[in-house]
């Protein structure tokens, strides 16, 4: 199974309202990423997860808040997002960084959230 | 400091010909070096990487990269196009010092016209 799988498919949310962005992956990769994407330009790393553990921040507004309560699961809280927010996201997972950085990143199809 | 950057925002192609989208690199230190296609809102699908060894991998869907480290350049080939691989293109490189960093290319749209 190579799959990571995203819920939900998309979501709507206004500025004041709260939500979670959940990702899930069965392959036992211990490092897993969240990513924001705009329309026709390349992802952009958020978070990295690695064993569990937050290893990079790259320096994302307090309004996303990730979480990742088990090897198998990755969460990314949304609270007061701004219309600028809105975009795909991305959660992607790949073999333990520790293991070497030729293995490759499995991503998901994305959570397409508007904020109005 | 670790890049790829994609020259073309755009290749258009004809059904059965073949087809190349450009990647080059800046590394420091063994480059590891990927292609991801993405369709529209779906997610990045991995299509293949160089590590180390032959220049000319082949992945999935019948596509190929070669390698050149004197050009600096991971080009995507596939010798016959077909109309269901217009997708946008990215080429990434892991940073050789950080292995949590991905840097993706600006990306390639491929239209293959029948």
């Amino acid at each position: 199974d190579t799959e990571v799988t995203q819920t939900p498919k998309h979501l709507v949310m206004g500025m004041t309202n709260k939500k979670s962005l959940k990702c899930e992956q069965h392959m036992g990769h211990r490092a897993m990423y969240w990513y924001k994407q705009k329309a026709k330009k390349p992802p952009e790393l958020m978070f990295v997860y690695s064993y569990e553990k937050l290893s990079i921040n790259e320096s994302v507004p307090s309004r996303f808040s990730p979480e990742c309560p088990n090897s198998s699961l990755l969460n990314l809280h949304l609270h007061a997002l701004q219309p600028e927010d809105s975009a795909l996201y991305l959660c992607a997972s790949s073999q333990a960084l520790s293991a070497g950085g030729h293995y490759e990143q499995y991503f998901g199809p994305g959570t397409r959230l508007t904020v109005t | 400091a670790q890049s790829v950057a994609q020259p073309e925002d755009q290749v258009n192609v004809a059904e059965g010909n073949p087809l190349t989208v450009k990647c080059t690199y800046s590394v420091s230190g063994n480059p590891y070096l990927f292609w991801y296609v993405q369709y529209p809102n779906r997610g990045l699908q991995f299509l293949l990487k160089y590590i180390t060894g032959d220049n000319l991998v082949k992945g999935s869907y019948g596509f190929e990269a070669e390698f050149n480290k004197s050009q600096t350049s991971f080009h995507l080939k596939k010798p016959s196009a077909l109309v269901s691989d217009s997708a946008l293109y990215f080429c990434a490189v892991r940073d050789y010092y950080n292995f949590n960093k991905f840097y993706f290319g600006s990306g390639t749209k491929l239209n293959v016209k029948p």
